[in-house]
This record gives structure tokens, sequence and C-alpha cells, in this order.
């Protein structure tokens, strides 16, 4: 059993390129979300999905799109990369919200950007 | 908004010995309280939880308590061990905000041996 899955796991960009992030789950989640981790700031929800074809904004979506084609795929957009966004981006998954469904997390992303 | 704050943001201790870490919510409607630990290179990964009709549980050598008059909860690890040493987040589930965890700064732990 995977888990969460992201891809790759470490990426270099210069200021103006885009890409995705790749993250994908084998557990049924309906919810899954993106964070980003900046030293001293924890985690900071980037976007979240309820659910396939549902999508919706975080406390930080400025410059990142998501969207929800599948139960088991989430990809992140970064549509013209800035130095402010380098960052550790880690994905979730869970059943739902609720209190006994807690958050499986992949093992991170590592962006930097030149 | 919920706004959740974190403390120490370092804690260094003794082998064997305690180490606690607090946080304070701001938002009174806030009922769920959970905790998740980070080894270096990993995603967090829940390690106990509180809901706020409850005011302590335990789990082995983990506890946390919850004081809602005063918005406060706290993680106790008692018996600290080598495997301990990792980066703790606290969050708060917003009531506000579809039920999004608010996220603490962490603190890392490190186990002196």
């Amino acid at each position: 059993n995977a888990g969460v899955t992201q891809t790759p796991k470490f990426q270099v960009l210069k200021t103006g390129q885009s890409m995705t992030l790749q993250c994908a789950q084998d557990m049924n989640h309906e919810y899954m979300s993106w964070y980003r981790q900046d030293p001293g700031m924890g985690l900071r929800l980037i976007h979240y999905s309820v659910g396939a074809g549902i999508t919706d904004q975080g406390e930080v979506p400025n410059g990142y799109n998501v969207s929800r084609s599948t139960t088991e795929d989430f990809p992140l957009r970064l549509l013209s990369a800035a130095p402010s966004q380098t960052s550790v981006y880690f994905c979730a998954s869970s059943f739902g919200t609720g209190d006994n469904q807690p958050q499986h997390f992949g093992d991170g992303t590592r962006l930097s950007i030149l | 908004g919920e706004n959740v704050e974190q403390h120490p943001s370092t804690l260094s201790v003794q082998e064997g010995d305690s180490a606690v870490i607090k946080c304070t919510y701001s938002d009174s409607a806030s009922n769920y309280f959970p905790w998740y630990k980070q080894e270096l290179g990993k995603g967090p990964q829940l390690i106990i939880d509180i809901r706020s009709n409850v005011g302590e549980k335990k789990d082995q050598r983990i506890a946390v308590t919850l004081n809602k008059t005063a918005k406060h909860f706290s993680l106790h690890i008692t018996e600290t061990q080598p495997e301990d040493s990792a980066v703790y987040f606290c969050a708060a589930r917003a009531m506000d905000s579809n039920y999004q965890l608010i996220w603490g700064a962490g603190t890392k732990l490190i186990i002196k041996p």
C-alpha cells in the first residue's frame, strides 16, 4: 500500500518557469490538499478538494492552480515560478475532515526557485 | 479566523526526561486538536488528538491536555527516547474555514543522550 506519493522529490526552477507537482493516493480518499511548509511558519494550506471535480482555495492560493479529475490524483501547478515559492510542498489525503479521519501526508517535494 | 501559536520553537531534553509543548488557539468554536510528528525528510504523521468535550487523553508515553477556558492545549511526552527527536506540530480545526486545520509553527524536539 503506497499511501500518498509525491513526485518529484526535488526540483530546481528558474523564475518564470512553470511546472506541475504530482500527487497520487491509493486509499480511495475523497479529501486531498496541498500545503507549503516554510521555516517558522508551520503548514499553510494552498488548495484543497473534497472530491473529484471539486476544488477550493486555502490560505495561500495565489500563483497556484489545481484540478481534480480523478479521486486518486491532485496535481499542483505553478503558473510562473517566483523565488517566494521556494518551499517544501506536501500533499495530504483523508476520507474527510471529521474527527476520526486523520490526514495522510506524502514525503514532500523540495522546490527551489532561482 | 483561527490562529494557533506554538511554543517553544526548539526544545532540548535529556533522554528519559519529560517534554511539554504548548499551543494556544484563538477561536473558541474550534473543537478538534490533533498533534502531528514530522521526522526528517518525511511528511507529518498523526500521533494523538483530542476533542473539545475531553480534558485529557493518553496513549502510552504520550498525552494531550486541553483547557477550553484558557484556549490552550499541550502535548506531554514522558520517558523520552532518541526516536522522539522530530518536529511536532499542533493544529486546530477552524469552524469558520470549512473545517480546515490551522497549524502551529512547529517545535523541534531534541533528545540528548
